[in-house]
């Protein structure tokens, strides 16, 4: 069974500072990635996704992912922090235990972000 | 606001009472999903829709939750005979399938629903 972890339950970063927040994944075949934030209060957004192509995921609010195969990694990146990143952040794979046209996602423990001012 | 909407967006009833939770997705999107998320954890798949199908229920977390689409459009989700187990956030989440367009794979969520049960 495929499953996503995220090894960090809480990331502290100085506001103006790169931050990166770490996910690691197992399944069988390609695996579909995915980034979600969630604010207090409020349902997922979705940041980015790695289907297949450059390893290098550009996505929303200037976050970027990396896909590393070799690793099984999928770490979260922004090069200048924002304290209105501060947030809780989901890392999830493509759930391959159901059919080919289903698409639920397989979400990590989640990763909360503080943006320090 | 065209986004995925849910209601309500709190329910306190007692164990083993009955409670139904209400999602509109974006119009023109055709999957609808159910997730459950609980305090310190990730959102975990309970079941989906493709139009008015229910293509996957084996995840739901017992014969006590059942869910309907029954026009391909709204959905609801419904307990019966709530244990404060069920005590959780409940989210739905929609996405377009159409062909291979990249924009297969997004699923957009709504703000859920937060059961409390005493």
């Amino acid at each position: 069974a495929q499953s996503v972890a995220q090894p960090e339950d809480q990331v502290n970063v100085a506001e103006g500072n790169p931050l990166t927040v770490k996910c690691t994944y197992s399944v069988s075949g390609n695996p579909y990635l995915f980034w979600y934030v969630q604010y207090p209060n409020r349902g997922l957004q979705f940041l980015l996704k790695y289907i297949t192509g450059d390893n290098l995921v550009k996505g929303s609010y200037g976050f970027e992912a990396e896909f590393n195969k070799s690793q099984t990694s999928f770490h979260l990146k922004k090069p200048s922090a924002l304290v209105s990143d501060s947030a809780l952040y989901f890392c999830a794979v493509r759930d391959m235990n159901s059919g080919a046209g289903s698409y639920q996602l397989t979400f990590g423990k989640g990763t909360k972000l503080s943006v320090i001012p | 606001d065209t986004g995925v909407s849910q209601n309500p967006r709190h329910k306190i009833t007692k164990r083993g009472q009955n409670v139904t939770f209400r999602c509109d997705p974006i119009s023109e999107h055709n999957r609808l999903y159910w997730y459950r998320q609980t305090l310190g954890q990730g959102p975990e798949f309970l079941t989906y829709f493709q139009n008015e199908a229910q293509l996957e229920k084996s995840r739901l977390l017992s014969d006590r939750f059942s869910a309907e689409r029954p026009k391909g459009s709204f959905s609801t989700l419904e307990i019966q005979r709530t244990e404060q187990g069920d005590s959780a956030m409940y989210l739905c989440a929609s996405s377009l399938v159409r062909g291979t367009s990249g924009r297969l794979y997004e699923q957009y969520f709504g703000p859920g629903t937060r059961l409390t049960v005493t």
